[in-house]
């Protein structure tokens, strides 16, 4: 068990810009999520994966952002035409789905600041 | 709407005591419960969970109590240590959803 990795670990981007992260789930967990934290508060929901399949969007996800999970392996999300509202750290989590209480195993997350 | 409450305000303990952490939830039926500890620039690291069912569940010096009449759930360290330092998170399913939401985390700090 390597456990949850993501790529970078820090990005610093200019407004406007796409930006492109990576996560890389422990490998036999079927569900995949991404969460994104500001400063004192609670990681917040994006998305969710169940193996390749999408199944579930925050409203909070504008079109500017979109996840994909090819293959049911490693995710990516990107965020286009980048705001300043988008500085964050963005967490990606795996559990192995066999029942709705798996516990979910986060990474270190990556942060993001947008100039 | 459904909301979940921790203090907000750093709770600053002695080594030795037994520190306490509240989460409340309105407008829930979780069947279950998490307790997370995540600790600056880390991901949050999955402690503990409790069912409806149960009242109570341990591990080592932790030790979780569930109130679904009071619909709070009470996280309690005993014999805290200077490495107890961190943020504590709960975090409930969504009904019908296959999401968790998180509180806003409580940050404990213990004092040697």
């Amino acid at each position: 068990d390597t456990g949850v990795s993501q790529d970078p670990r820090h990005k610093i981007t200019k407004r406007g810009q796409n930006v492109t992260f990576r996560c890389d789930p422990i490998s036999e967990h079927n569900r995949l999520y991404w969460y994104r934290q500001t400063l004192g508060q609670g990681p917040e929901f994006l998305t969710y994966f169940q193996n390749e399949a999408q199944l579930e969007k925050s409203r909070l996800l504008s079109d500017r952002f979109s996840a994909e999970r090819p293959k049911g392996s490693f995710s990516t999300l990107e965020i286009q035409r980048t705001e300043q509202g988008d500085s964050a750290m963005y967490l990606c989590a795996s559990s192995l789905g066999r029942d709705n209480n798996s516990p979910l195993h986060f990474g270190n997350g990556t942060r993001l600041t947008v100039t | 709407s459904q909301k979940i409450e921790q203090n907000s305000e750093a709770l600053n303990i002695q080594e030795g005591k037994t520190a306490t952490l509240t989460c409340n939830y309105t407008n829930y039926s979780p069947a279950y419960l998490q307790w997370y500890r995540q600790d600056p620039g880390r991901g949050p690291v999955f402690l503990l969970l409790i069912r409806e069912n149960e009242k109570e569940k341990r591990k080592e010096r932790l030790k979780v109590t569930f109130d679904t009449t009071l619909k709070q759930s009470l996280f309690h360290i005993t014999a805290s240590q200077p490495a107890d330092s961190a943020t504590y998170l709960c975090a409930l399913p969504r009904t019908g959803t296959y999401k968790y939401i998180f509180g806003t985390g409580t940050r404990l700090k213990v004092l040697a």
